[in-house]
């Protein structure tokens, strides 16, 4: 198994440009994440979703969007990009949400810059 | 508060022990966590302690669970170069329906050979 992997792994945008982040697990995981890693901030949750066609807002989805059409892929959508979304964005996956089953896959980040 | 906070910070030398101090805020979290983050890298799950145990001891990790002070702590015995990386500790918010896990802001340990 490969796990959760993403791409691109680095990326410059300007100011109002837009892109996708992807996300791919091949574990079956009903559960997937979407967080941002700033320095000394810990991770914050942006989206998440409990299964294919259903996703959520987190503590921090604001200028970012979302979809789940199947189960494997959770693509995060950046429309217009801003100097404050310059982060660290990891997806995660879990087979459930409590418990020992509510461990987190991580992928390998993308480092995501906004000039 | 709101956050699950911890130190930013820690440097140990190589052979010590090193202690990593979690104070969480959901006293019903049912699970908590600890995770590692290598550089470069995602994180990956080191360890966890269901919420009526005191202590839970894995080969060189030992957790300890005081719910009354809600504060988690990580012990890393002999500590090695290779566990120089971030420490982030996690709890479970919520009850029913979706409960969310929630990260703190992260310890970076520094092992200085």
């Amino acid at each position: 198994n490969a796990g959760v992997t993403q791409t691109p792994k680095f990326r410059i945008l300007k100011i109002g440009q837009s892109m996708t982040l992807q996300c791919t697990q091949d574990m079956n995981h009903n559960y997937m994440y979407w967080y941002r890693q700033d320095p000394g901030m810990g991770l914050k949750l942006i989206y998440y979703s409990v299964g294919a066609g259903i996703t959520d807002k987190g503590e921090v989805p604001n200028g970012y969007n979302v979809s789940r059409s199947t189960t494997e892929d959770f693509p995060l959508r950046l429309e217009l990009a801003a100097p404050s979304q310059t982060s660290v964005y990891f997806c995660a996956s879990s087979y459930s949400w409590s418990g020992r089953d509510n461990e987190q896959f991580f992928g390998p980040g993308t480092r995501l810059t906004v000039l | 508060g709101e956050d699950v906070e911890q130190s930013l910070f820690l440097s140990v030398r190589e052979g010590d022990s090193s202690v990593i101090n979690c104070t969480y805020t959901d006293s019903s979290s049912t699970y908590l966590y600890w995770y590692k983050q290598e550089p470069g890298a995602g994180l990956q799950l080191l360890t966890y302690i269901f919420s009526n145990m005191d202590m839970k001891q894995d080969q060189r990790l030992t957790v300890l669970l005081n719910k009354k002070d809600k504060h988690l702590s990580l012990r890393i015995a002999d500590t090695q170069t290779g566990d120089s990386a971030i420490y982030f500790c996690a709890e479970i918010r919520g009850s029913g329906g979706y409960q969310k896990v929630t990260f703190g802001t992260g310890t970076k340990l520094q092992v200085i050979p």
